[in-house]
């Protein structure tokens, strides 16, 4: 089956601990991208990918990293999460630019 | 910058009724209005592309239009299974920016 796939779905850590996002395709997708939904926000883009060693920021990247050293992984990562980085994260892959996204599960991130 | 809003933010509708959904948008050069659909506790599900003003796309009981400043969603005779969160979203072109509106949360009463 075609899909995103994000690890874990919850996440409860304190401030301060390093985590990782896990997000894999198996679609042989281009582009990924990590948004971030809160309420009264809707989904804000994080970073996103174009190909492999092809990253860039979208309109929210303060501290977060992320990575494209194989085509289908994507991770996301917090070096030293805050309490403002609790949110709903999701993974997504497109094939290019005529098409439309392919979301993750979600991961609920809870930093306390 | 890009700016998306749509309205309104809550709709519900009887079993039947007909209605639209507004999505209103500012970008610099337009690549694609994507609409999607978002059940509670998932991901966005993909529904359209639309690339220039003028342009239908159709699925089911869902219909989406383009002007060149705002999106409709048009709902035909809605079902329980329609009610969801729809949300918009442009992409410029010259990067892989994609930027969403908030949503319409839309609720059909059987």
């Amino acid at each position: 089956e075609a899909q995103v796939t994000q690890n874990p779905r919850y996440l409860i850590t304190v401030t301060g601990k390093k985590l990782t996002v896990t997000c894999s395709q198996n679609m042989n997708h281009e582009y990924m991208s990590w948004y971030r939904q809160d309420p009264g926000l809707g989904l804000r883009q994080i970073y996103y990918s174009m190909n492999v060693e092809v990253t860039d920021k979208g309109d929210v990247p303060e501290g977060y990293k992320v990575s494209r050293k194989e085509k289908r992984n994507f991770p996301l990562i917090l070096e030293s999460p805050s309490p403002n980085q609790t949110s709903l994260y999701f993974c997504a892959s497109r094939q290019g630019t005529d098409y439309g996204y392919t979301f993750g599960s979600g991961t609920r991130l809870t930093v306390v | 910058e890009d700016q998306v809003t749509q309205s309104p933010e809550a709709l519900r509708l009887q079993e039947g009724e007909s209605s639209s959904l507004n999505c209103s948008y500012t970008v610099s050069g337009l690549r694609g209005l994507f609409w999607y659909r978002q059940d509670p506790g998932k991901g966005p599900e993909f529904l359209f592309t639309l690339y220039s003003a003028g342009e239908e796309k159709e699925k089911e009981r869902l219909k989406a239009t383009l002007t060149k400043k705002e999106s409709f969603l048009h709902i035909t005779a809605p079902k329980p299974e329609d009610s969801a969160t729809y949300l918009c979203a442009v992409n410029n072109f010259g990067n892989e920016k994609l930027t969403f509106g908030t949503g319409t949360r839309l609720t059909i009463i059987p």
